[in-house]
């Protein structure tokens, strides 16, 4: 349960604000992903690392910027958002971008006004 | 295009019941499957996976879900249902072509009643 930790677990923000999602792996893990989840909708891969290097971008738009400055750690940027950007988003991490099982963090809800 | 569908937006069943939640896929290859459960303000648990072999796979919780290839199904089921297994479940397929990709479905929102 506390193998992917996600700060904060809530976050209201203006469009215009920039603010920052922290993922944190305990389970040695070398692949970190990004996901956002909207009610009624699949779960949407927006980034993958590997190894800390970038392996798939979703064709997310620019307005989120992800960061992985090592294995354990992943960030996602945000600046100007907008209202539909409004989701859960998950970060999740498996022992290497091939592997089958994704473990999950638990979440940050994120209301953009 | 590979694809997941979870064709029930919610499951009611009785608390001792069996339960099934349906799962059907599309994809060009050999497909992995998967089911994750989410409960409230939580992330996704994994709960089982199919690759290879034999065509039922037990996972955690007494949840086990059959692989069916001629009708390209990977329904989860469960003998005796408890109020406690209410939540959301999501079937997944893994992009067999090389890349990362998870494709999830939509989520069926599992209610069990006492």
């Amino acid at each position: 349960e506390t193998g992917v930790t996600q700060t904060p677990r809530h976050l209201v923000m203006g469009m215009t604000n920039k603010k920052s999602l922290k993922c944190e792996q305990h389970l040695g893990h070398n692949a970190m992903y990004w996901y956002k989840q909207s009610a009624k909708k699949p779960l949407e891969l927006m980034f993958v690392y590997s190894l800390e290097e970038r392996v798939e971008n979703n064709s997310v738009p620019s307005r989120f910027s992800p960061e992985c400055p090592n294995s354990s750690h992943l960030f996602l940027h945000l600046h100007t958002l907008q209202p539909e950007d409004s989701a859960l988003y998950l970060c999740a991490s498996s022992q290497d971008s091939g592997a089958e099982t994704q473990y999950f963090g638990p979440g940050t809800r994120l209301l953009v006004l | 295009a590979q694809s997941v569908a979870q064709p029930e937006d919610q499951v009611n069943v009785a608390e001792g019941n069996p339960l099934t939640v349906k799962c059907t896929y599309s994809v060009s290859g050999n497909p992995y499957l998967f089911w994750y459960v989410q409960y409230p303000n939580r992330g996704l648990q994994f709960l089982l996976k199919y690759i290879t072999g034999d065509n039922l796979v037990k996972g955690s919780y007494g949840f086990e879900a059959e692989f069916n290839k001629s009708q390209t199904s990977f329904h989860l089921k469960k003998p005796s249902a408890l109020v406690s297994d209410s939540a959301l479940y999501f079937c997944a397929v893994r992009d067999t072509s090389g890349t990362y990709k998870y494709i999830f479905g939509t989520g069926t929102r599992l209610k069990v009643l006492a």
